[in-house]
């Protein structure tokens, strides 16, 4: 399984942008990289998925570099109600099981 | 929109006893997944399930531990005899597939137990 490197926290203001970068220097060929963002007492939540080049959703965008050892996601015009711990996962699939390793996250701390 | 639904939201019990923690996953998906997370600690895989069987499980899902998908929409967690350690959330979460690109785990909003 591949493992993650994130920054363990950020700081942003309200309305910028916030690009969270994550390493993952092992990530085998048939690896998604998934993004999740954790609320305190609240399960985690998908916010995106990708493989390669740039994924964009309502809420976010995913930027994949060609060698894939790296992802960053991208908040756009971030506000108080994004802080949150944002996690970076890459799994491998496991005859027919997809377990999720998380490592401790991004505290994403968005101030007015 | 569908959700993984989880009661309850808080369970107080004492030690030794037994607790089962219940979820009910998306409809359409097929596996099916707990986690835990210790206060202030990382969320921890326990169990991932598919055709009605375990396919995978963590050092942490002990024989202490046992799922069960009892009928077509519920799947549950028990824990037989419960410890203080056992303290924590308890997170299910639903995929419709294991295939990579299609294993998009969902999680549901977890359940506190807290045992005394």
């Amino acid at each position: 399984l591949a493992k993650t490197t994130q920054p363990i926290s950020m700081d942003s203001y309200e309305g910028q942008e916030v690009n969270i970068t994550c390493s993952h220097n092992n990530i085998a060929t048939n690896d998604y990289i998934t993004w999740y963002q954790q609320f305190p007492s609240q399960g985690p939540r998908f916010i995106i998925q990708g493989y390669k080049t740039k994924v964009t959703n309502e809420v976010a965008s995913l930027f994949i570099p060609a060698d894939r050892k790296s992802s960053t996601l991208s908040l756009p015009r971030v506000s108080l109600s994004d802080t949150a711990v944002y996690y970076c996962l890459v799994g491998a699939r496991m005859d027919s099981s997809y377990k999720l390793i998380f490592g401790s996250g991004t505290r994403l701390l968005v101030r007015p | 929109e569908p959700e993984v639904t989880q009661t309850p939201s808080h369970q107080v019990t004492q030690m030794g006893q037994e607790v089962i923690l219940r979820c009910v996953p998306i409809s359409n998906h097929l596996y099916f997944y707990w986690y835990r997370q210790i206060l202030g600690q990382k969320v921890e895989f326990l169990v991932s399930f598919y055709n009605n069987e375990i396919s995978e499980k963590s050092e942490i899902f002990d024989d202490q531990f046992s799922v069960e998908r009892p009928d077509g929409s519920n799947f549950t967690l028990k824990i037989r005899s419960t410890k203080l350690e056992d303290s924590a959330m308890y997170f299910c979460a639903s995929s419709e597939a294991g295939l990579a690109g299609k294993h998009t785990q969902y999680f549901g909003p977890g359940t506190r137990l807290t045992v005394l």
